[in-house]
């Protein structure tokens, strides 16, 4: 069965901390996405990466970083987090070619940030 | 992308078909119909596929019509697991760099 897994299911932080988000999937995809998801406001990308080392900006990307140094794994970074930072997190991967739009998603990440 | 417009929300009985209706009139030629639902507190889950012909897989059908202006979800046998949002999405094959954009769905509520 395939698998997009997130570190934890919900996290709480302080303004001011960094936050990691870790994102891993066994899939062997190509690319990989950080959304986040907001009530009213739908799925906005953050960011995503084709390849390792890869990464481009989505719509939202201020405030966030990201990381991919292994195929499987892709970082999500909150550098100093804020309270308008509090929203579910969700990583996606997908293959190429048809399969591109076919994205699998983790469980999400509820972030609270206070 | 093809806009589309799907119903804000329909109940379904346990154990009965549930027909999910799309419309996307503006759709090209090589843009795809995708399926997604996201169940409360769960990450999306992809459904299916389709560019012409009609699609089957464990989870549903997927019904386009011949102009390609609109599509059906059939979910055969629905259950309560079912009761989720479904969201309808049309987009070509991309280059890296495009997102999905999911649009309001239709919220099914499968019924005892």
């Amino acid at each position: 069965d395939v698998k997009v897994t997130q570190s934890s299911r919900y996290l709480v932080k302080r303004t001011g901390e960094k936050v990691f988000l870790e994102c891993v999937q066994d899939m062997d995809h190509e690319n990989m996405f950080w959304y986040r998801q907001d009530p009213g406001l739908g799925l906005r990308l953050i960011y995503f990466s084709y390849d390792v080392k890869m990464k481009e900006k989505g719509d939202i990307p201020e405030g966030y970083s990201v990381s991919r140094e292994k195929k499987e794994r892709f970082s999500l970074i909150l550098e100093s987090a804020s309270t308008n930072q509090t929203s579910m997190y969700l990583c996606a991967s997908s293959g190429m070619g048809e399969s591109y739009n076919e994205q699998f998603f983790g469980p999400g990440t509820r972030l609270t940030v206070l | 992308d093809a806009k589309t417009t799907q119903p804000t929300s329909m109940d379904c009985a346990e154990g009965r078909a549930a027909n999910l209706p799309c419309n996307h009139s503006t759709i090209s030629g090589n843009e795809y119909v995708y399926w997604y639902r996201q169940i409360h507190s769960q990450g999306p889950q992809y459904i299916i596929h389709g560019l012409k012909n009609n699609e089957t897989n464990e989870m549903a059908s997927l019904i386009i019509t011949e102009d390609r202006k609109s599509s059906t979800l059939i979910l055969p046998h629905a259950t309560l697991r079912d009761t989720a949002v479904y969201y309808c999405i049309v987009r070509g094959l991309a280059a890296a760099g495009n997102k999905l954009t999911f649009g309001g769905g239709t919220r099914v509520l499968v019924k005892p």
